[in-house]
C-alpha cells in the first residue's frame, strides 16, 4: 500500500506570494491533518478534514486555508506569505479521525525570501 | 508551561546502551503517540497508546495515566536509533486528530 504523499517537497517562494500544497494520503483513510514544523516554535497542529469538512482547526491566521476532496486527497493554502512562513509542512492520515494511528508524509519544505 | 514537556532534550549514548525518554504531560488524553523523526523531516509514527505497555523490537512504551507519565525505551541502541523523538498527544477536550507535541529529544547513539 502506498504511503502518503506530499507534493511539492521543496519550495522557494517569494513574500507576498501565495502557495498551495498537496497531500494525498493512504488508501482508504478519511482523515488528513496537517502541521507546521519550525526550528523556533516545533511541531504545531494547523488543521484536520474528515470527509471534506474540516473538523479542527489550530491557532494561525486566515492567511492559512485547507480542503479536502471527495477522494480524501487535501490541499493546504498560504496567502500573502510572510518570511515567518518558512518552514516544513507535514500531512497526515488517518482511518477516521478518532482514536486512530497517524501515517505522516515526507513533508514539504517551504522557504520564503 | 507547555502541554508536553519532554526530558531529556538531547541524549548521547554509547551503541548498546540501555536509552530512556521521558514524555510528562497536563491535560487530559484518550491517546499517547511516540514519534520518531530522521535528518530530512520524514516523521514516523512508533506507537500510540492509551494505558499499559507496547514493545515493538527494541522499543518499549510505557504509560501511566494516573500520574500523566510516559517512557520510551530503546534497548540496545544502534547508531541507527540516532534520531528525534517526539512525544504528542491526543487531548480528550478537543475532538479528532489534533495532536499536540513536545518539544522533541535528539538521541545520538555513537559507534
Amino acid at each position: 500500500k502506498a504511503g502518503v504523499t506530499q507534493t511539492p517537497r521543496y519550495l522557494i517562494k517569494t513574500r507576498g506570494q501565495q502557495v498551495t500544497l498537496s497531500c494525498s494520503p493512504i488508501s482508504g483513510h478519511r482523515s488528513v491533518s496537517w502541521y507546521q514544523q519550525t526550528p523556533g516554535q516545533g511541531l504545531q497542529f494547523l488543521f484536520e478534514y474528515f470527509s471534506e469538512t474540516q473538523r479542527n482547526k489550530g491557532n494561525f491566521p486566515g492567511r492559512f486555508s485547507g480542503r479536502q476532496f471527495s477522494n480524501s486527497r487535501s490541499e493546504m493554502n498560504v496567502s500573502t506569505l510572510e518570511l515567518g512562513d518558512s518552514a516544513l509542512y507535514l500531512c497526515a492520515s488517518s482511518w477516521t479521525s478518532d482514536y486512530y494511528e497517524q501515517y505522516f508524509g515526507p513533508g514539504t519544505r517551504l522557504t520564503v525570501t | 508551561k507547555n502541554e508536553v514537556e519532554q526530558s531529556p532534550q538531547n541524549l548521547t549514548a554509547q551503541e548498546g546502551e540501555f536509552i530512556t525518554i521521558n514524555c510528562s504531560y497536563s491535560v487530559g488524553i484518550s491517546a499517547l503517540h511516540w514519534l520518531q523523526q530522521h535528518p530530512g523531516g520524514g516523521i514516523v509514527s512508533l506507537f500510540m497508546l492509551s494505558s499499559g505497555k507496547k514493545k515493538h523490537g527494541r522499543l518499549i512504551a510505557t504509560i501511566n495515566i494516573q500520574e500523566k507519565h510516559s517512557s520510551l525505551h530503546i534497548t540496545a541502541s544502534h547508531p541507527r536509533d540516532s534520531a528525534v523523538y517526539i512525544c504528542a498527544v491526543r487531548n480528550t477536550e478537543t475532538s479528532g486528530s489534533r495532536l499536540t507535541f513536545g518539544e522533541g529529544t535528539q538521541l545520538t547513539v555513537n559507534p
